[in-house]
């Protein structure tokens, strides 16, 4: 099968602190796409990284940074510092190309981050 | 940054009832999708769309959805008579040298 796993439903941490949000996924694939999406209270999905399987270096943006293992088929995430604007549910997904040609994507079932003042 | 953009931003419609979700791709991208989620699940693949036709749909997909791109620049997703079900946020993306971009939703709410 093909899926993303995110095992954290919920996650609640104060301000400042450090919070690692876990994926793992299987695939059959040996080319493919791993993506990280934030989804605030108003509905959108906000992209914030895409990984090619090809590119196991990890990668630090601001406060976030991800650690991608192929090993251990996981893309984790990680907020340094967390702020309450961070408070939303984030998703995980897998990019999967179909017989069609096209590409679709696989999601986790999400994990709310909710960060406390 | 171009956007993908989704009208309208809600819809309430009555059970049986047929609904138009509109879309507009970004110009240059060749490859367009409908994903749903259900109110507090992951979101999931319904259908992508390729020169003209579907080229891959979910299980979801039945016989009361259909898509088509019938000006060039929009990208509808048609259900045909509603169910109470049917509520979820739909989103349309579609994908370019930089990866999938999504538009911001349409919540659909089914009375």
């Amino acid at each position: 099968a093909q899926k993303v796993t995110q095992a954290q439903t919920e996650i609640s941490v104060v301000e400042k602190e450090d919070v690692t949000l876990d994926c793992v996924y299987e695939t059959r694939d040996t080319t493919y796409y791993l993506f990280w999406y934030k989804q605030p209270p108003s509905g959108e999905l906000v992209f914030l990284i895409r990984r090619n399987s090809f590119d196991e270096q990890n990668e630090i943006s601001g406060r976030y940074s991800w650690n991608f293992q192929k090993s251990t088929s996981s893309f984790n995430f990680t907020i340094t510092a967390s702020q309450v604007v961070d408070s939303a549910v984030y998703f995980c997904a897998l990019s999967l190309y179909t017989q069609g040609g096209s590409e679709k994507l696989v999601f986790g079932k999400g994990t709310k981050l909710t960060v406390n003042p | 940054e171009p956007e993908v953009t989704q009208t309208p931003s809600h819809q309430v419609t009555q059970m049986g009832q047929e609904v138009i979700l509109r879309c507009v791709p970004i110009s240059n991208h060749l490859y367009f999708y409908w994903y749903r989620q259900i109110l507090g699940q992951k979101v999931e693949f319904l259908v992508s769309f390729y020169n003209n036709e579907i080229s891959e749909k979910s299980e979801i997909f039945d016989d009361q959805f259909s898509v088509e791109r019938p000006d060039g620049s929009n990208f509808t997703l048609k259900i045909r008579s509603t169910k109470l079900e049917d509520s979820a946020m739909y989103f349309c993306a579609s994908i370019g040298l930089y990866g999938y971009t999504f538009g911001s939703g349409t919540r659909l709410t089914v009375v």
